[in-house]
């Protein structure tokens, strides 16, 4: 298993451009979610789907929308990319129900100018 | 979910048991205590997690206050490669997979 794949690794943007950040697991797992990372900060909820055609937000979903057409990807998209959202982002999977754990990908860091 | 509070930065000898504390007075009878670490930029890792008893995995171990109001995870014998920020999660469950809600962490140096 490749487990939980983030592309790309690293994105400029220029303030206004859009873009779909990629995450994808093989793992037949129900959870999938986003979070960023500020520097010195903690990760932050964006969006989170506990299953294929079921979104919901996060803590700071603003400027962010997602969809879950398959079970496997989980699209990440920056509508009008504006320089606060400068950051890393990590994309998260877990199994589904109880108490199971979360596998996080690498992490994609993107730079708005 | 409860919020937890943990030291901003703690230091390790190389070797010695790292005692990683963590405080979450408020929380619930159905919340578990989570921990995870993230070296350097990384994503986030999964240690180990617990509700009541004191839990053991390959890479640590969970001590739960009877009382659930606080915890300490215990790396036995710390290595350089364990240097990281750790968090400490309280995570209710509904029955079905819940976000997890990320404080700052203690920042862990394991030093030769």
């Amino acid at each position: 298993n490749a487990g939980v794949t983030q592309t790309p690794k690293f994105q400029v943007l220029k303030t206004g451009q859009s873009m779909t950040l990629q995450c994808a697991q093989d793992m037949n797992h129900e959870y999938m979610s986003w979070y960023r990372q500020d520097p010195g900060m903690g990760l932050r909820l964006i969006h989170y789907s506990v299953g294929a055609g079921i979104t919901d937000q996060g803590e700071v979903p603003n400027g962010y929308n997602v969809s879950r057409s398959t079970t496997e990807d989980f699209p990440l998209r920056l509508l009008s990319a504006a320089p606060s959202q400068t950051s890393v982002y990590f994309c998260a999977s877990a199994k589904g129900g109880g108490a199971e754990t979360q596998y996080f990908g690498p992490g994609t860091r993107l730079l708005v100018l | 979910d409860a919020k937890t509070t943990q030291p901003p930065s703690m230091d390790c000898a190389e070797g010695r048991a790292a005692n990683l504390p963590c405080n979450h007075s408020t929380i619930s009878g159905n919340e578990y205590v989570y921990w995870y670490r993230q070296i350097h930029s990384q994503g986030p890792q999964y240690i180990i997690h617990g509700l009541k008893n004191n839990e053991t995995n390959e890479m640590a171990s969970l001590i739960i206050t009877e009382d659930r109001k606080s915890s300490t995870l215990i790396l036995p014998h710390a290595t350089l490669r364990d240097t990281a920020v750790y968090y400490c999660i309280v995570r209710l469950l509904l029955g079905g997979n819940t976000p997890l809600v990320f404080g700052k962490g203690t920042r862990l140096s394991v030093i030769a």
